[in-house]
Formats: C-alpha cells, structure tokens, sequence
C-alpha cells in the first residue's frame, strides 16, 4: 500500500507569491498516475492535474505539475485569493487510491 | 455537461442504514467507473473504494468492506452507496466521483450524520 504525505500542512502566502505543494510517495508511483485535487469549504473537490503534470480541462496555466516516481509538487506561481483550499495528491497506480493528508493554503 | 447530482442530507441513529444516490448525466453511464469518498469534519479526504460499472465489481478499501455496499442501476444511470449498522464516526459529507481515477466530476456531497 502507497501512503502519500504532503507538505507543508499549511502554506501562507501574499497575492502574486509563488506556491510550492510536495507529495512524497512511500513507493514508485507506477506510470506517475499522480493526481492533485482542490478543495474549498462547502464545494466539491475539483481535479486540478493528473498524470503528475498534465492541466485537466479549464484549469489555470498558474496551476502546474511535477515530478516523477516518489516525489511530486504542485505548484501555483502567482497566488490569488480565489486559491485559498486545501490542496491533495492522490495516486492511482495502485489499488487502494489513497489520498495524501491535504495542505491548507491560505493568504497572509 | 457532465453532472453528478447526489441525494439529500440523512440523519440516523446508530445501528440505523443509510443509502445516498448519486445520479450521473452528460455521459455513457457503462463508460466510466464510480468511485465513493467520503470526508469526515475536520479531516481530509478518504478514498472508500469504487465499482466497475460494466463488470459491477466493486475494490473496497481496507475497514470498508462488510458495512459499505456499492451498487448501481444502469436504467436510471445512478449508483448507490449503502451504509449499514451505522456508527457516530460515519459521520461525514459523502461524495460520488466519476472514474477511478483521476475523479474529473464530482458529486455535490451528502452530508450523513450518525447521532442518537
């Protein structure tokens, strides 16, 4: 069983700052089936990046993915307001498809 | 467009069962897999497995095999969680997602709440 552990546990940042989100994988992610998600109180999560890097539909060019094998990041190079949620990883290379433990983002 | 549209908030006692609905529309219902997951207040997301809906085996993940019963029916294109002998730590917003990964359209949520 793949345990996904994210960090920080909680980012704070000014607008226009750049956001780093890792995701360390216990084990290889198999074909980097590496997926991250956005989740503001109240909504449902939403799919941000999949295959470890690749945008899924209407998601800002702000928001990219990377990494390969056990180390993964997301990143949002210049922070808005509206990106204020938590933040999750999940890998789906291996039954079960867990998720990390989620990063709280939020602005100073 | 795609849409999951999950059934309404339940409150139950424990030892009580729960279904929640979750009704897909936009796609070929046969063509994607549905998964559950559940969120628990203050805690982050938990994957509780999903079904495959042309094969309608179901991947349970560990502590949620037994009480935690997927199903689904194609005619109506909804699947269903059921939940039985309820427990206060089934307490949770339930979501419905489509695939089994990535989860690219989510259900709205249900909120479940186990309390005597």
């Amino acid at each position: 069983e793949i345990v996904l552990t994210q960090s920080p546990d909680t980012l704070s940042l000014s607008p226009g700052e750049r956001a780093t989100l890792s995701c360390r994988a216990s084990q290889s992610v198999g074909g980097n089936y590496l997926a991250w998600y956005q989740h503001k109180p109240g909504q449902a999560p939403r799919l941000l990046i999949y295959g470890a890097s690749s945008r899924a539909t209407g998601i800002p060019d702000r928001f990219s993915g990377s990494g390969s094998g056990t180390d993964f990041t997301l990143t949002i190079s210049r922070l808005e307001p509206e990106d204020v949620a938590v933040y999750y990883c999940q890998q789906y290379g291996s039954s079960p498809r867990a998720f990390g433990q989620g990063t709280k983002v939020e602005i100073k | 467009q795609v849409q999951l549209v999950q059934s309404g908030s339940e409150l139950k006692k424990p030892g009580a069962s729960v279904n929640v609905s979750c009704k897909a529309s936009g796609y070929l219902f046969t063509s994607y897999a549905m998964t559950w997951v559940r969120q628990a207040p203050g805690q982050g997301l938990e994957w509780i497995g999903w079904i495959n809906t042309n094969t309608r085996n179901p991947t349970y993940a560990q502590g949620f095999a037994g009480r935690f019963v997927f199903s689904f029916d194609t005619s109506v294109r909804t699947a269903f969680l059921q939940i039985t002998s309820l427990k206060a730590e089934d307490t949770a917003v339930y979501y419905c997602a489509r695939g089994p990964a990535p989860l690219d359209y989510w259900g709205q949520g249900t909120l479940v709440t186990v309390s005597s």
